[in-house]
């Protein structure tokens, strides 16, 4: 059975931290990587990731993957209160997708 | 714009009345599915179809039943409802599955 595991599950920091969340998986026939942001409603897109060692970014965002160690972290730099939210990882394999459970970021002004 | 369009976004009702969920997008998307989320247990997926007449079980179909007769739409049925289907459901579509989904703005149904 496909697995994926964030951490972690919850995070509170002020404006302007750094934060690193986690995602480690196991799943057969990885096909990519995907982080989602969800705040009241449905979950919207960050990034995809297929290959290792690549880093994905999009302004104070950045994500990498390694294919060995079978992980992904998610960056987030100059964090701001827009931030809040929780970050979903998941992992399409075969034809499904597998969510994590998510981590839970709080950032406080 | 590009979107997937869920319907209703709440519904309460009781155990045992049939009821279904509607989506529809409009990207064109091969790959359509279902997830429920639950506090603790995060996003499952129910059902997924990669094409017209082509569905399958995800993590838990057990209760609901999916029909893809055009490509535009992907509804949700359950035949019998019971409290334990209490959920916020998700209906995400994508071109490949590889480069992920677009998601509904979601369905809270209760189940009384």
């Amino acid at each position: 059975e496909d697995k994926v595991v964030q951490s972690p599950l919850s995070l509170v920091v002020h404006e302007g931290d750094t934060v690193t969340l986690n995602c480690s998986y196991e799943v057969t026939n990885f096909r990519s990587l995907l982080w989602y942001k969800q705040e009241k409603k449905a979950p919207t897109f960050l990034f995809m990731l297929t290959s290792s060692g690549i880093e994905k970014k999009s302004g104070r965002l950045s994500s990498i993957l390694d294919k060995k160690e079978l992980f992904s972290i998610l960056n987030i730099t100059a964090t701001q209160t827009g931030d809040s939210a929780v970050y979903l990882c998941a992992v399409y394999a075969g034809n499904m997708l597998t969510f994590g459970g998510g981590t839970r970021l709080m950032v406080k002004p | 714009e590009a979107q997937v369009t869920q319907n209703p976004r709440y519904l309460i009702t009781v155990t045992g009345k049939k009821l279904t969920v509607t989506c529809s997008q409009n990207m064109n998307h091969e790959y359509m599915s279902w997830y429920r989320q639950d506090p603790g247990l995060g996003l499952r997926q129910i059902y997924y179809s990669m094409n017209v007449e082509v569905t399958d079980k995800g993590d838990v179909p057990e209760g609901y039943k999916v029909s893809r007769k055009e490509k535009r739409n992907f509804p949700l049925i359950l035949e019998s409802p019971s409290p334990n289907q209490t959920s916020l459901y998700f209906c995400a579509s994508s071109s490949t599955g590889v480069h992920g989904y677009t998601f509904g703005s979601g369905t809270r149904l209760t189940v009384v």
